[in-house]
């Protein structure tokens, strides 16, 4: 068991530019979650996957933000006409539902949006 | 508005020292407390989960959740130069099918040597 991981690690992008992330949870567990931090902040919720299904959205998530996870394995993350305001780390976690809800991060992608 | 609230720091301790982290909570039907801690341009890493009241020891970890109070506390004794991090305190609120954490923003612990 390898724990969470994600992909890329970092990204630089020009602002208008789309991109996706990619999260690989720990196996077997059957909820995925997105969070944003920036800088001097704590992460912050974006959305939530059981299994396949997308079970919750913050109102932070913009129409430009989409995410699945469409075999209930790994997770994508895209943002379409990116803004500098997107700059941020994008953190997934992931958490078993025989557990008491712990939430486990990967490593996070860093995005930097010029 | 779901808040969670923390002394963003830094706090300073001398190495070998107890270091005291205290968070507070808006919503009193909380039900799950982590503390996370997180260094510098790392993703954070559990610490400490607690659900009832009273303390809850783990090596020189020590969790402490006063629910009426809404409040929780992080202890780290014998502290090291390797806990100078962010320590970030979690909280889920109960709710149907709501399983996101709600984060205060971080203190900041610096322990010298």
């Amino acid at each position: 068991d390898t724990g969470v991981s994600q992909d890329p690690r970092h990204k630089i992008t020009k602002r208008g530019q789309n991109v996706t992330f990619r999260c690989d949870p720990i196996s077997e567990h059957n909820r995925l979650y997105w969070y944003r931090q920036t800088l001097g902040q704590g992460p912050e919720f974006l959305t939530y996957f059981q299994n396949e299904a997308q079970l919750e959205k913050s109102r932070l998530l913009s129409d430009r933000f989409s995410a699945e996870r469409p075999k209930g394995s790994f997770s994508t993350l895209e943002i379409q006409r990116t803004e500098q305001g997107d700059s941020a780390m994008y953190l997934c976690a992931s958490s078993s539902l025989t557990s008491t809800e712990t939430q486990y991060f990967g490593p996070g992608t860093r995005l930097l949006v010029l | 508005q779901k808040e969670v609230e923390q002394n963003s720091g830094p706090l300073s301790v001398p190495e070998g020292a107890i270091a005291s982290l205290n968070c507070t909570y808006s919503d009193r039907v909380s039900q799950s407390f982590f503390w996370y801690r997180q260094y510098s341009g790392k993703s954070p890493e559990l610490i400490m989960s607690i659900y009832s009241n009273g303390d809850k020891e783990d090596g020189r970890f020590t969790a402490q959740l006063n629910k009426a109070s809404q409040y929780v506390s992080l202890l780290i004794r014998d502290s090291q130069p390797s806990d100078s991090a962010t320590y970030l305190c979690a909280v889920r609120y109960s709710g149907a099918g709501s399983y996101q954490l709600t984060f205060g923003k971080g203190t900041k612990l610096s322990v010298i040597p």
